[in-house]
């Protein structure tokens, strides 16, 4: 596609329930990250997958999240049992080169747990 | 360990007048540093990047600079338009990964 895509767009789930937010990236980027975005922590890293690479997961912030990346390509970041604190936006970014080229944001998955 | 700060967090310009925006980081080991827009309830554009080795960076209206041994970068928005009105933040790659840290943002309104 012609940018990354996340979905779903929005989500509102009620707490202790598990969520899953996929994430295709840019064809051909090879390089995959994800972010979280919230009102009082502002953007942080979570986990990083680089071609078949073991991933980067220093940023997820407890062991109910997990991510995985099928084929190279699309993502998918999974939340087990939901708390309040979860309520945030997930970006999700590609890149060719992230140190040469940059990276490149899709509209980002906001969640909202009850 | 690293630190980004945006200042002013907020800023209110009338239409026609030039932009400042600031971005210092505490540790100047940085790989690269991406200026960025995001609008409401939209994700990240990607604005400018700038190379550790490079001192600036230009495109259009917009321009760069980065400091890296004061640990500082600025943003220019030349001839401010209603439409350049967003949260603008800065990020820096410290490590090989590429992860980005990012600044708190700056949130810009443009009055017509």
């Amino acid at each position: 596609g012609a940018g990354v895509s996340q979905s779903p767009s929005n989500k509102v789930t009620e707490k202790g329930k598990d969520v899953e937010l996929r994430c295709d990236p840019i064809s051909g980027h090879t390089a995959l990250y994800w972010y979280r975005q919230s009102l009082g922590q502002g953007l942080e890293f979570l986990i990083y997958f680089q071609g078949n690479s073991a991933p980067d997961k220093s940023g997820l912030p407890s062991d109910r999240f997990s991510a995985e990346r099928t084929g190279g390509s699309v993502s998918t970041l999974t939340i087990q049992r939901t708390q309040q604190e979860d309520s945030a936006v997930y970006l999700c970014a590609s890149s060719l080169a992230a140190l040469a080229a940059g990276q490149y944001f899709g509209p980002g998955t906001r969640l909202l747990v009850l | 360990k690293q630190e980004v700060t945006q200042i002013p967090a907020a800023l209110s310009v009338p239409e026609g007048e030039n932009l400042v925006l600031n971005c210092s980081f505490t540790d100047s080991a940085i790989y690269n540093l991406q200026w960025f827009r995001q609008d409401p309830g939209k994700g990240l554009t990607s604005l400018l990047l700038i190379q550790s080795s490079q001192r600036e960076q230009t495109s259009g209206r917009l321009n760069a600079s980065l400091d890296k041994s004061s640990g500082r970068s600025t943003l220019y928005i030349a001839a401010s338009q209603p439409g350049d009105s967003a949260t603008y933040l800065c990020a820096v790659i410290t490590d090989s990964w590429g992860k980005l840290q990012f600044g708190a943002g700056t949130q810009v309104v443009v009055t017509p």
